[in-house]
């Protein structure tokens, strides 16, 4: 029972350097997001994806990209990290049905100096 | 969209049973209400969910009023591992699949 998986749980930054953050899920889910969550904060929607070749912006989607070309991954890409990006990331998915359950990875708790 | 508010904090002792309300004046009628939980370092977790009336699993309750203007979730008999954030968001067909989080309430449990 994998669920969502991420990786990595860790990562520092230097301001300007890019990365991926892997998320994967085994449950066949259409719907795929990524939340950002900074200190004391709830969560906010940086992109989403409805199914495989489609995404979308959510709340705070600057500086970040997305892509889905299979069902199971969503990688969130960093282009040039800023202090600004430190947060905690989540990535999450449900099915494409309304009212069901979203299911969380553990995070990715990221630093960027 | 219908906006959610709930208290910001609570604090409860062992034992005792917690009642969380969220208000969502502008809820739409074909819209649910969802609550998760979120343990420090962890991502969060479905709870309940309910359309009106009152809905009850081996977690907690949730109470609907019938005007479903607010809601209320029900943590029986907390214990120390109940320490979390609880988190109220409505389900809006027009918001497609996306959930939109606020800020959450947070609850202590003392011993």
């Amino acid at each position: 029972n994998a669920g969502v998986t991420q990786t990595p749980k860790f990562q520092v930054l230097k301001t300007g350097q890019s990365m991926t953050l892997q998320c994967a899920q085994d449950m066949n889910h259409e719907y795929m997001s990524w939340y950002r969550q900074d200190p004391g904060m709830g969560l906010r929607l940086i992109h989403y994806s409805v199914g495989a070749g489609i995404t979308d912006q959510g709340e705070v989607p600057n500086g970040y990209n997305v892509s889905r070309s299979t069902t199971e991954d969503f990688p969130l890409r960093l282009l040039s990290a800023a202090p600004s990006q430190t947060s905690v990331y989540f990535c999450a998915s449900r099915s494409g049905v309304m009212n069901t359950e979203a299911f969380f990875g553990q995070g990715t708790r990221l630093t960027v100096v | 969209l219908a906006k959610t508010t709930q208290p910001i904090s609570m604090d409860s002792y062992e034992g005792q049973e917690v009642n969380i309300t969220c208000s969502h004046n502008n809820i739409a009628t074909n819209d649910y209400i969802t609550w998760y939980q979120q343990f420090p370092s962890q991502g969060p977790r479905f709870i309940i969910q309910g359309y009106k009336t009152k809905v009850t699993n081996e977690v907690a309750s949730l109470f609907i009023p019938a005007d479903r203007k607010s809601s209320t979730l029900s943590l029986p008999r907390v214990s120390l591992s109940d320490t979390a954030v609880y988190y109220c968001l409505v389900e809006s067909r027009a918001a497609g699949n996306k959930l939109t989080f606020g800020g959450g309430t947070r609850v202590l449990v003392k011993p």
